[in-house]
């Protein structure tokens, strides 16, 4: 297996432009995270998905970011407008059994993003 | 409320020497236990974790930690370190089903030769 897929590696875009971030989870896993990484606040979830479903998005920032998942191999993050305090390093992770297990994550090499 | 802190942000030893890296948590329930490697331009990768039985867990890597529940702490060692160690260490906690990982801060591991 290919591991989690994450597109693209980098985004240097303008202040104010959409951003869109894809992944592609682990075939046969049921649960997909998406997390951001800064320097000052570490590693935050911001939306987790079991079978497809968003389950907990408590961590999303704002509006401006929005989240879906249409079907098991595939899920975006969407930045509309971006700002330069959402540059960051994102993650996708996926697993099996969802949130309520203890199964491992595993994590896509991740998005650096930056807003100018 | 779960929280987790890993004591020092950077830690440096030479090659050949003890790893020590510090975590401590804090959890109302009876707590699962992870610690995650990143190594440059990667994701994380787990290298061991603790549920429940034996408090001394071994991970990948010849990597091991201890649960030990008076002090609140699950601080992750290696014998020996190897240049090939030298990444981003991150501790987390799971205060039981249902609950998300909280995640610390991480700690940034310098092997000098």
């Amino acid at each position: 297996d290919a591991g989690v897929i994450q597109s693209p590696r980098h985004e240097v875009t303008e202040m104010g432009q959409e951003v869109t971030l894809r992944c592609k989870p682990i075939s046969g896993h049921n649960s997909l995270f998406w997390y951001r990484q800064t320097m000052m606040r570490g590693l935050e979830l911001l939306i987790y998905f079991n079978n497809n479903v968003p389950i907990d998005d408590s961590g999303m920032p704002e509006d401006r970011f929005s989240a879906k998942m249409p079907n098991a191999s595939f899920s975006t993050l969407k930045i509309q407008p971006s700002e330069p305090r959402d540059s960051a390093v994102y993650f996708c992770a996926s697993s099996f059994g969802g949130i309520a297990t203890n199964e491992k994550l595993f994590f896509g090499s991740g998005t650096q993003l930056s807003v100018l | 409320a779960q929280s987790v802190t890993q004591l020092g942000s950077h830690v440096s030893v030479s090659e050949g020497a003890l790893v020590l890296l510090r975590c401590n948590y804090s959890s109302s329930v009876p707590p699962y236990l992870f610690w995650y490697v990143q190594y440059p331009n990667q994701g994380l990768q787990l290298l061991l974790k603790y549920t429940t039985g034996a408090t001394l867990v071994k991970g990948i890597n010849g990597f091991e930690a201890e649960f030990k529940k008076s002090e609140t702490s699950f601080h992750l060692t290696k014998p020996s370190a190897h240049m090939s160690d030298a990444a981003e260490y991150f501790c987390a906690v799971k205060g039981g089903n249902n609950r998300k990982l909280i995640w610390g801060l991480g700690t940034s591991l310098a092997v000098n030769p």
